[in-house]
């Protein structure tokens, strides 16, 4: 059984700051690598899907490595925005969906 | 291009008391799968729904059972509720056996009393 682990639980950054936050899990034992942003009253949305050791991926200020060999995977966001402020969930796809319990962000104007 | 949804938005109901919930996925998707958010945590996954089987289960009694009909939209019924069984539960869809990324409705919100 796989388990997902998020940290941090929550953290406020001023914006403009960059930050970073991580996922880890014991096993290499997987074939996808899911992050998705949810924010208040929406549906979670898809950012990132990975499969191979070392797959980096970016989308405009958010990027995100994995590391399978050592069990992580990091989410960057580059100088964050109010609208940044979500929870923000990795999910391994094994078998199904393992879902860690997520980092929330929020970003302060 | 009508996303995944839910039905309904919040339901309220009494310990011992039944209830059924319902999701139609996003166009071309054919399978469904329902997730339980309790408080602090992640989505956990209850089932899976594909071709009108349920093909995976996760850690969930049998009070929580499932459907899914011909034209791929699913029902998630909860048996004998316990004050527990509170949380928001979301249903995702997506393509059967593929890494490709869920989509997942807005979830009902059940607060059993």
């Amino acid at each position: 059984i796989l388990n997902v682990e998020q940290s941090p639980q929550s953290l406020h950054v001023q914006e403009g700051d960059s930050t970073n936050f991580t996922c880890s899990f014991p096993s290499s034992n997987f074939y996808a690598l899911h992050w998705y942003r949810w924010e208040t009253a929406k549906s979670p949305e898809a950012l990132f899907v990975m499969t191979l050791n070392g797959d980096e991926k970016k989308k405009g200020r958010i990027s995100a490595t994995l590391n399978t060999k050592e069990g992580y995977s990091y989410l960057y966001i580059k100088g964050s925005q109010p609208e940044d402020s979500a929870t923000y969930l990795c999910a391994l796809y094994g078998q199904n969906f393992v879902f860690g319990p997520g980092t929330r962000l929020s970003v302060l104007p | 291009d009508a996303g995944v949804t839910q039905s309904p938005t919040h339901l309220i109901k009494t310990r011992g008391q039944q209830v059924t919930l319902r999701c139609s996925p996003k166009s071309g998707h054919d399978t469904v799968s329902w997730y339980q958010q309790a408080l602090g945590q992640g989505p956990q996954f209850i089932f899976q729904y594909y071709e009108e089987e349920e093909r995976q289960r996760g850690n969930f009694p049998d009070r929580f059972s499932g459907h899914q009909f011909p034209n791929y939209s699913s029902e998630l019924n909860v048996n004998a509720l316990l004050l527990g069984d509170s949380a928001l539960y979301l249903c995702a869809s997506s393509l059967i056996a593929t890494n490709e990324k869920l989509f997942f409705g807005s979830g009902t919100q059940l607060s059993v009393l």
